[in-house]
């Protein structure tokens, strides 16, 4: 099966833009996760999306937004970005595990940079 | 903040050597997993323990548990330079589907 892929790889925006990321899950997979990832934060849980529907979301602003399609290729969007949205976005789709827990198969990540 | 704080936050060691990071977590989980990401790349998922077990192996890796101290580490042995790459704990509490990841070890093994 193919990986968790992500769109595009790197990014370049300037303040006060607004972005949109892509991910696409592993085959079968219907939870999609989104986190930012920061040297100074680390990372942190944006939203995660599960049959179209948000069923967690982390404690981001609402500049930061998501959606899911049919097909469980997912979305995150960002307005108005500010110098420190600058980071490495990582999508996972999650599996469950033969013991019923569920486990996250990450992309390689959109590495944004907001100038 | 972040659910799990980890510990060292930077190890060096030669190839051979053995490494040991720990992660200290906050509230009562259902489970903790291990990943590794590579320099600026995506996390893969390691091993993952329950919060009824104790300890658990999976080839060269072996992580144990503890849930009263609210603790866990992942031990390497036999490290080898491939290793090289930032290690996370991850937590899921109860009642949330959500993983919380630490803060990060980053191991670096000398050939």
């Amino acid at each position: 099966k193919a990986g968790v892929t992500q769109t595009p790889r790197y990014l370049i925006k300037t303040r006060g833009q607004q972005v949109t990321l892509s991910c696409s899950p592993i085959s079968g997979h219907r939870s999609v996760s989104w986190y930012q990832q920061t040297p100074g934060q680390g990372l942190q849980f944006l939203f995660e999306y599960f049959s179209e529907t948000q069923r967690n979301k982390g404690n981001f602003p609402g500049r930061f937004s998501g959606r899911q399609f049919s097909n469980s290729r997912s979305e995150m969007n960002v307005s108005t970005l500010e110098l420190g949205d600058s980071a490495l976005y990582l999508c996972a789709s999650s599996a469950v595990l033969s013991g019923g827990e569920e486990t996250q198969y990450f992309g390689p990540g959109t590495r944004l940079l907001v100038l | 903040s972040q659910q799990g704080e980890e510990d060292p936050q930077a190890l060096s060691i030669q190839e051979g050597e053995n490494a040991t990071m720990n992660c200290s977590y906050k509230t009562s989980i259902n489970n903790l997993q291990w990943y590794r990401q590579n320099s600026g790349r995506g996390l893969v998922h390691l091993i993952l323990i329950r919060s009824n077990e104790r300890e658990k192996h999976s080839g060269r890796l072996r992580v144990t548990l503890d849930t009263s101290k609210k603790s866990s580490s992942l031990l390497i042995t036999a490290s080898r330079a491939a290793d090289t790459a930032s290690y996370f704990c991850a937590t899921l509490a109860y009642n949330t589907d959500k993983l919380i990841f630490g803060t990060g070890t980053r191991l670096q093994v000398f050939p």
